[in-house]
């Protein structure tokens, strides 16, 4: 199974300062068809899942150009310009390359 | 507009078999295919399986011998049914639908807690 590990664990950042977070796959996440099916998700607490990246670097409809993706192969990189009270909570990478799915561990994201 | 709405038994014990339906609207179920994934309380995202838009399933193999997804079409529904549950199993459990945009909706999810 392709392992998604996500760095940091956690993170504390300032209001308006800058986050990054870390996705780095076991295997390549470019598909056969060119595409890299590498999406980010954000869990607000108590919420589920929203989609705010997907194809490594496109961002979802209505999800602030402050949310950055980049990355190919088995490196990909979330970055959040000035944050802001409502980007609390857990980020998730998850690839849809290859079966069976698999999210990463998670990255909790603090305001200080 | 897309919604998606699980439901279930909030308390199944231990070996029994769980029962989730997932009732969607919005969209159709041969248009778009449903996902469920499930999150342990305090852990992480794990995908479970698939009902793809023309009615074939995948599975996660760690979840596949005891894992089964299947659809009625006619009430837009989507049912989860897993064997020989354990208290590991405890989890939310959420469907949701995908493109090739990703997960773009996903019900609130249901809390299963597999206790005697």
């Amino acid at each position: 199974d392709v392992v998604l590990t996500q760095t940091p664990v956690s993170l504390s950042v300032t209001l308006g300062d800058q986050a990054s977070i870390s996705c780095r796959s076991s295997q390549s996440l470019e598909y056969s068809d060119g595409y890299t099916y590498l999406e980010w998700y954000l869990q607000k607490p108590g919420q589920s899942p929203q989609l705010l990246i997907y194809g490594v670097s496109n961002r979802f409809s209505g999800v602030p150009d402050r949310f950055i993706g980049s990355g190919s192969g088995t490196d990909f990189t979330l970055k959040i310009s000035r944050v802001e009270p409502e980007d609390l909570g857990v980020y998730y990478c998850f690839q849809a390359t290859h079966d069976p799915l698999t999210f990463g561990s998670g990255t909790k994201l603090e305001i200080k | 507009q897309v919604q998606l709405k699980e439901s279930g038994p909030g308390l199944v014990q231990p070996s029994q078999t769980l029962s989730l339906t997932c009732t969607v609207s919005g969209f159709s179920l041969t248009s778009y295919h449903v996902h469920w994934v499930r999150q342990p309380p305090g852990k992480g995202l794990e995908w479970m399986g698939v009902m793809w838009s023309d009615g074939d399933t995948s599975y996660n193999s760690a979840l596949k011998s005891r894992l089964s997804i299947s659809r009625d079409t006619s009430k837009s529904q989507v049912f989860l049914k897993m064997s020989s549950l354990q208290t590991e199993d405890t989890a939310t459990y959420y469907c949701a639908r995908i493109t090739t945009r990703g997960f773009d909706y996903w019900g609130q999810g249901v809390m299963v807690t597999v206790s005697s």
